[in-house]
């Protein structure tokens, strides 16, 4: 079955990286691209960006643009999600998520719904 | 970018109630819209996508409709199983923004 395993939690201190990974298992992974959400503790679910895994390409939330780095490896069905410059308020449950979308005859991508999700992974920043 | 909004924020209704959410689009986004429930500290699951297609193994309680800018969720008949958050999420194109979510509970 499709799967999407997320790496565990992360404590940083402010103004550190963190690498969150999701390994893709059950299906082709250069098929369907890959997002990712954030969800801060009690709040809301916040897109980040989105990255190809065929050729790498991304897409960022204009919020993290110049902070957030996505990347794949083909090798290993495995996607990540780099956050720079850290601070407090980036707190929250990283999540994954395949986009059920398709190409067309003329290889247009048409974007989908976000399905399966991975388990989250917890990133705390705290001095 | 496409704002999304929903109402009510929360509401709380008796087990067996129907129960109807409204999620609106800034723009138009025709039915590029899907609905997630999110039960407390679990992952969020996909209900509905293209705005009416329910996912399979959803119970047929829930159901979806709207096209456009304005969207509907509705649970026919409210179970205590179905106590979440819903959220409502455009993805037509990037930004892909999610609703603010609305928070159901039982009388």
């Amino acid at each position: 079955q499709v799967q999407l395993v997320q790496s565990g939690a992360e404590v940083k201190k402010p103004g550190a990286s963190v690498k969150v990974s999701c390994k893709a298992s059950g299906y082709t992974f250069t098929s369907y691209y890959m997002h990712w959400v954030r969800q801060a503790p009690g709040q809301g679910l916040e897109w980040m960006g989105i990255i190809n895994p065929s050729g790498g390409s991304t897409s960022y939330a204009q919020k993290f643009q110049g902070r957030v780095t996505m990347t794949r490896d083909t090798s290993t069905s495995t996607v990540y999600m780099e956050l720079s410059s850290l601070r407090s308020e980036d707190t929250a449950v990283y999540y994954c998520a395949r986009d059920k979308g398709y190409y067309d005859s003329s290889g247009y991508y048409y974007y989908g719904w976000f399905d399966p999700w991975g388990q989250g992974t917890l990133v705390t920043v705290s001095s | 970018d496409i704002q999304m909004t929903q109402s009510p924020s929360s509401l709380s209704a008796s087990v067996g109630d129907r129960v109807t959410i409204t999620c609106r689009a800034s723009q138009g986004i025709s039915n590029y819209l899907a609905w997630y429930q999110q039960k407390p500290g679990k992952v969020p699951k996909l209900l509905i996508y293209a705005a009416s297609t329910l996912q399979s193994g959803v119970p047929s309680r829930f159901s979806g409709s709207g096209s456009g800018t304005d969207f509907t969720l509705t649970i026919s008949s409210l179970q205590p199983e179905d106590v979440a958050t819903y959220y409502c999420q455009k993805y037509n194109s990037a930004p892909f923004t999610f609703g603010p979510g609305t928070k159901v509970d039982i009388k």
